[in-house]
This record gives C-alpha cells, sequence and structure tokens, in this order.
C-alpha cells in the first residue's frame, strides 16, 4: 500500500487567501484524523471521521477551519480565510477499527501563510 | 479525558550511550500506549506500541518500553544510540475501547533526542 497520501507537501500563500489540505487514506481505513503541528502547540488532534461521519471537531481552532469526506478514499481541510498564525504542518493520519488503533500519519503539509 | 507528559524537551547524550526517555500519563480508563519518532522534515512513525501482554515492549530499531500501571508510565530506552536516532520522539495515548473514538491519540509535547559524536 501506498500509505496515507497528502497534498500539496508545501504550501505558501498570502493572508486572507483559500488553503485547500487534501488527504487520502489507506484503503480500508475507516477512521480519519487530522493534526496540525506547531512549535508553540505541538501536535493537536482537529477533527476525526469514523465511517466518513465527523466524529468531533472540537479541535478545530475557528469556524475558518473547515473538514469534509466525501467518500472514504478522501478529506480535505479547508481554510478560508487563512492567517499568519494558521503557519504549521498539517498531518493527516488513518486507522482501522478492526486492527490496532494506532495511527499511520502521512508526510505532512506544510503551511506558511505569509 | 487522557493527558500526557514528557518529562525531558531535549535529551543530548553521546553516541553508543544508553538513552531514557521518560512519558506519563493520566486516563481515568484503561488505555493503549505508544511512541512515534519524528526525522526532520518527515511524518511520525511508529516506534512500538503496548496493548496488552508484556510490560515489557520492543520496537524498531532497538528501541524498547516498559508499561508501568501503578506509576502509570510508559517511557522508552535503547542501550546504544546512533547519530541516525536523532530525532523527535512522541508518545501518546488512545482509551483502550471501541467504538468511533477508536485510534484517537493524544500527544505529549515531544522529546528532541540529539545523539552527539
Amino acid at each position: 500500500d501506498a500509505g496515507v497520501i497528502q497534498s500539496p507537501r508545501h504550501e505558501v500563500t498570502e493572508m486572507g487567501q483559500e488553503v485547500t489540505l487534501r488527504c487520502k487514506p489507506i484503503s480500508g481505513h475507516n477512521s480519519l484524523f487530522w493534526y496540525r503541528q506547531t512549535m508553540m502547540r505541538g501536535l493537536e488532534l482537529l477533527i476525526y471521521f469514523n465511517n466518513n461521519v465527523p466524529i468531533d471537531d472540537s479541535g478545530m481552532p475557528e469556524d475558518r477551519f473547515s473538514a469534509k469526506m466525501p467518500n472514504a478514499s478522501f478529506s480535505t481541510l479547508k481554510i478560508q480565510p487563512s492567517e499568519p498564525r494558521d503557519s504549521a504542518v498539517y498531518f493527516c493520519a488513518s486507522s482501522t477499527t478492526s486492527g490496532p488503533p494506532q495511527g499511520y500519519f502521512g508526510p505532512g503539509t506544510r503551511l506558511t501563510v505569509l | 479525558a487522557q493527558s500526557v507528559t514528557q518529562l525531558d524537551s531535549q535529551v543530548p547524550v553521546f553516541e553508543e550511550a544508553p538513552v531514557e526517555l521518560r512519558c506519563n500519563y493520566s486516563s481515568s480508563v484503561s488505555v493503549y500506549l505508544f511512541w512515534y519518532v519524528q526525522y526532520p522534515n518527515q511524518g511520525l512513525q511508529l516506534l512500538l506500541k503496548y496493548l496488552s501482554g508484556s510490560t515489557l515492549v520492543k520496537g524498531i530499531n532497538g528501541f524498547e518500553a516498559e508499561f508501568n500501571k501503578s506509576q502509570t508510565s510508559f517511557h522508552l530506552r535503547k542501550p546504544s544510540v546512533h547519530i541516525s536516532d536523532t530525532a523527535e520522539y512522541f508518545c501518546a495515548v488512545t482509551i483502550n475501547a471501541g467504538g468511533t473514538s477508536y485510534g484517537k491519540l493524544t500527544f505529549g509535547q515531544g522529546t528532541i533526542l540529539t545523539v552527539h559524536p
């Protein structure tokens, strides 16, 4: 399997622009997690889905952030409008409820908002 | 809710020396425990996990960890480190239960291990 795929790997944008991060989980995995990593706050869980349904979005920082999972093989995290404090590395992870509860992480998207 | 505390933010060590990275957790329910490693500009890779059974868990790259329920600890150890072990290490916990929150990880703040020649 190719593992969790994230795109783009790097994104540089200007404040106020819309940013869309994409994730393809491992085939057969039914849970998907979006994390954000910053120096100040470490690794934070933003939102997670089970069987394409959002279960807990309490980690989403504010209404500018939204996430969707239209099908089992694709998820997006959107920031609109983006702000410099959104600069971080965003990780997607997937897992399966039929196996060990470990997350399989993608390589991350490094977002820089100028 | 669960929480994880990694007691050392940075650990410098010389090559071939032993190392221990400390992790304590807090939870009102039974948990599963993990250690992940992150090399510079890369994602997180699973080093080892404790799900049940023997409290001494062996992982990749010669690392091992011991689950101590009474002390709520899960310290990571390696008897002899290499330059290539330089990375950031994260301890993580998830609840030992099924349901829709299965696999939801809570991470510690990370420990940067720097191995000097």
